[in-house]
């Protein structure tokens, strides 16, 4: 199996810094993926990994330790339109597979 | 086309019939997905195209589902004798090749009444 574990919800204050976490399996492993959903929408693309290390995209930033099957997606100074979930998806012998995704809020 | 174009954006059918789900994948894409969203619940794998492979039916969660597609256009997912529990979003994504990103069309909701 593919088990994607993530935090359900999270909380946190706008200005501030998030960080979700993500495990997964590491069987035939071929690169991480984050994205983001409002509410009612289909999810957008955020981040991809597939080296370890930390990948630096405005705002956010994707971090991936292969050998401990983990990876963190860390959002800066949060803004309220960041309320959304945040969905950690693993390639693993090709398909997609998504964990069950953390939902985030941002109060003001 | 722009992006993935799925349709119908919203279906309600009765229990027992069969429905129809198309996706139209972005132009060039080799690989497609389908996966099923339940309210408030995360993205559920149902199947993966890539080219002209076999697809991975893994996900599928039983023999009245099923999906085609004809090379590297067109898919359409299958639901025969509809059941209240099939009631969600039918979510299509495509991408390059299995190491590119994917890309979401707006998703079917599909209602069993």
């Amino acid at each position: 199996g593919q088990n994607i574990d993530q935090p359900t919800e999270m909380t946190a204050t706008e200005g501030a810094i998030v960080q979700i976490n993500c495990t997964y399996q590491t069987s035939g492993f071929n690169g991480l993926f984050w994205y983001q959903q409002h509410a009612g929408e289909a999810p957008t693309f955020l981040s991809y990994n597939v080296l370890d290390g930390l990948e630096e995209k405005g705002r956010f930033s994707s971090f991936l330790s292969r050998s401990k099957g983990y990876s963190y997606l860390l959002l800066k100074e949060l803004q309220m339109k960041d309320s959304a979930s945040y969905l950690c998806a693993d390639r693993s012998f090709q398909k997609l597979v998504f964990g069950t995704g953390t939902r985030l809020l941002v109060s003001p | 086309g722009a992006g993935v174009s799925q349709s119908p954006s919203n279906k309600v059918t009765e229990k027992g019939k069969d429905v129809e789900l198309r996706c139209d994948p972005i132009s060039g894409h080799t690989a497609l997905y389908w996966y099923r969203q339940r309210l408030g619940q995360g993205l559920e794998f149902l199947i993966y195209f890539q080219g002209n492979s076999a697809p991975d039916k893994s996900g599928l969660p039983s023999d009245r589902f099923s999906a085609e597609r004809t090379g590297e256009s067109v898919s359409t997912l299958t639901i025969q004798r509809t059941q209240q529990e099939d009631s969600a979003v039918y979510l299509c994504a495509s991408s390059l090749g299995p190491t590119y990103e994917a890309f979401f069309g707006q998703g079917t909701r599909l209602t069993v009444v």
